[in-house]
């Protein structure tokens, strides 16, 4: 079945990096788009990035942008969030989707999410 | 960026009860609306997309209708296992996808 699988979370200090990964199974991870979205705790969704099936395409929220970088490694059935220059309002679940198809652009399966707290 | 007003916040119902949820658009978004349940300690789950189309998987009693900036989320007979956050979002004008601020829903 599909599934994915977020690793990498834990407790940063601000101004630090984080790579969040997430390892995906189930299905022909290459043809799929991969979203990043996150919740603060207690709050609501928040997208934050997709990435093409190709990995030729990248999009982003202006909260992350150009501090965040979504890619993949199809060899590996991998997709990463490098966050730089964390923030304490970064702090939440980082959840990674696949997108549903290439014509509709949903993040419609979900890992379990990795939790991020960004403390000093 | 289009944003999405939900309401009620909460909505509590009885076991049986129909479920009304609202979603509604800061401009016409056309049928690019889909529908997530998160229930406690679990990740999302799509349920409706393009406003009226069920997942794979989704149970009838839950429909989805609306177009332009209004929508509506209904769960005809509310079971206990439909206790939930519930959210809409929007991929008629993205990036951002963006997403409603939730309407939680409680059994009374």
């Amino acid at each position: 079945q599909v599934q994915m699988v977020e690793s990498g979370g834990g407790v940063v200090q601000p101004g630090r990096s984080l790579r969040l990964s997430c390892a995906a199974s189930g299905f022909a991870f290459s043809g799929y788009g991969m979203h990043w979205v996150r919740q603060a705790p207690g709050k609501g969704l928040e997208w934050l990035a997709v990435i093409s099936y190709d990995g030729r395409n990248e999009y982003y929220a202006d909260s992350v942008k150009g501090r965040f970088t979504i890619s993949r490694d199809n060899s590996k059935n991998m997709l990463y969030l490098q966050m730089n220059s964390l923030r304490g309002e970064d702090t939440a679940v980082y959840y990674c989707a696949r997108n549903q198809r290439p014509t509709l652009i949903n993040p419609a399966d979900w890992g379990q999410g990795t939790r991020v707290t960004v403390s000093s | 960026e289009i944003v999405l007003t939900q309401s009620p916040a909460t909505l509590s119902l009885s076991p049986g009860e129909r479920a009304t949820l609202s979603c509604r658009a800061s401009q016409s978004i056309s049928n690019y609306l889909a529908w997530y349940q998160q229930k406690p300690g679990q990740a999302p789950r799509l349920l409706i997309y393009d406003a009226s189309n069920r997942a794979t998987g989704i149970p009838a009693r839950f429909s989805g209708s609306g177009s332009g900036t209004d929508f509506t989320l209904t769960i005809s007979s509310l079971e206990p296992e439909d206790v939930a956050v519930y959210y809409c979002q929007q991929r008629k004008d993205w990036p951002p996808l963006t997403f409603g601020g939730g309407t939680k829903v409680e059994i009374k």
